[in-house]
């Protein structure tokens, strides 16, 4: 089944203590993306890779970090994560080709830093 | 920068009726797709419905359908016989083309429909 996969799916956690977001499609796109959603701000792209050792920031990068050493996973690194880190955070994933193509998304990781 | 506007925070709808939610964008591209997505309380993001800038005929799925209007930049989702199931969040959002397929979707903030029996 094609399908976008994210662990853990809840996390609670302390301010301060590193923890990692894993994110793997097993669609063979190139294009990858994380997002947050926070209630009456929508969703928000954090970072996005357009292939393998490829990665640029979006809109809300700050306190978060990526790799994309392998095609299939898009890992969201949070260093030191802060109680303003609370959200629920979306991986996507999509074929580059064209921007028609449809973004697929993984179901959701709901973290909240105490 | 584009922006997407979804002007209800939250609608409803008797089971059955039909109802439409607003969407609005600024953009100064030509070239743009246009989704909506569907949140159930599952939280996963579907997609209900998109559409191609340089079409003009208005895209349909089923029950729903979409008034696109290019001079306006409005994107209007009209769901028809609504059923319980069409409960959720509601987001419209916006992708510029790229020929690299790299865009980001840029999401309005959503709209919460209520489906009443």
């Amino acid at each position: 089944e094609a399908q976008v996969t994210q662990n853990p799916r809840y996390l609670i956690t302390v301010t301060g203590k590193k923890l990692t977001v894993t994110c793997s499609q097993n669609m063979n796109h190139e294009y990858m993306s994380w997002y947050r959603q926070d209630p009456g701000l929508g969703l928000r792209q954090i970072y996005y890779s357009m292939n393998v050792e490829v990665t640029d920031k979006g809109d809300v990068p700050e306190g978060y970090k990526v790799s994309r050493k392998e095609k299939r996973n898009f890992p969201l690194i949070l260093e030191s994560p802060s109680p303003n880190q609370t959200s629920l955070y979306f991986c996507a994933s999509s074929l580059r080709r064209e921007s028609y193509n449809e973004q697929f998304f993984g179901p959701g990781t709901r973290l909240t830093v105490l | 920068a584009q922006t997407v506007t979804q002007s209800q925070p939250e609608m409803s709808v008797q089971e059955a009726e039909t109802v439409t939610l607003s969407c609005t964008y600024d953009t100064s591209e030509s070239d743009y797709y246009l989704f909506w997505y569907k949140q159930p309380p599952s939280r996963q993001m579907i997609l209900v419905i998109r559409q191609e800038a340089y079409k003009q005929q208005n895209a349909t799925e089923n029950r729903f359908s979409v008034n696109f209007q290019k001079a306006a930049k409005s994107f209007s989702l009209k769901i028809s016989d609504s059923q319980l199931g069409d409960a959720a969040m509601y987001f419209c959002a916006y992708r510029r083309y790229h020929q690299g397929g790299s865009e980001k979707l840029v999401f309005g903030k959503g709209t919460k429909l209520t489906v009443n029996p």
